[in-house]
């Protein structure tokens, strides 16, 4: 089935410790995005990437780095320098025929402990 | 710049009463309008989007939102609540810029759904 799969499900990680969140797509979109999500505040963009090779920052890329080496990965690393990790992750990408509609994967939980 | 206003950050509505779903949004050039779902623990699905075509849009699971240029709103409807409609709604504009498609979300709604 074509979809957007995000790995793992659930993580946690020790204060101090860079974590890399893994996305892949088999949906040949072009645009994948990095947002976070906390209770009562909405998703906010992170990181973005319109075409392999190349990334952009988002509103709160501080204390995240991410790569885009393959069309169809954009893993999400989250490093000691993000002061407040824990929270929900998604996963998005949109292309190809579904022209400005961004599809979603079903999320990474990252807890730092 | 483009941002969305949802009102109410939980709305309660008895099984077979209408929902209601308010979106507020500012965008500069005609806007690009999304209302997706979220259930505990899940990504999220695309509702319905309104992309410039017919004002009244019809979605998914028996959902529909009206776009409002007077207004500015793009509020999300259905006539009959049902048990499984209980989750969070997100309504989305589309930015302009750097990315073209990226999405600005409001900070949703969290609808019950009581029997």
């Amino acid at each position: 089935d074509g979809g957007i799969t995000q790995s793992p499900k659930y993580l946690f990680r020790k204060e101090g410790q860079n974590v890399t969140l893994s996305c892949e797509q088999n949906l040949n979109h072009d645009a994948m995005y990095w947002y976070r999500q906390d209770p009562g505040q909405g998703l906010r963009l992170i990181y973005y990437s319109q075409i392999v090779n190349d990334f952009q920052k988002g509103d709160i890329a501080e204390g995240y780095s991410v790569s885009r080496e393959k069309k169809e990965s954009f893993p999400l690393t989250v490093t000691s320098a993000q002061k407040n990790p824990t929270a929900f992750y998604l996963c998005a990408s949109s292309g190809g025929n579904s022209g400005n509609t961004i599809y979603f994967g079903e999320g990474s939980w990252l807890t730092v402990v | 710049a483009q941002s969305v206003t949802q009102l109410g950050s939980h709305v309660s509505v008895s099984e077979g009463a209408l929902v209601l779903l308010r979106c507020n949004y500012s965008s500069s050039v005609p806007p690009y309008l999304f209302w997706y779902v979220q259930y505990p623990n899940q990504g999220l699905q695309l509702l319905l989007k309104y992309t410039s075509a017919a004002t009244l849009v019809k979605g998914i699971n028996g959902f529909e939102a009206e776009f409002k240029k007077s207004e500015t709103s793009f509020h999300l409807t259905k006539p009959s609540a049902h048990m499984s409609d209980a989750a969070e709604y997100f309504c989305a504009v589309r930015g302009y810029g750097g990315a073209t498609n990226k999405l600005i979300f409001g900070t949703g709604t969290l609808l019950a759904v009581q029997p």
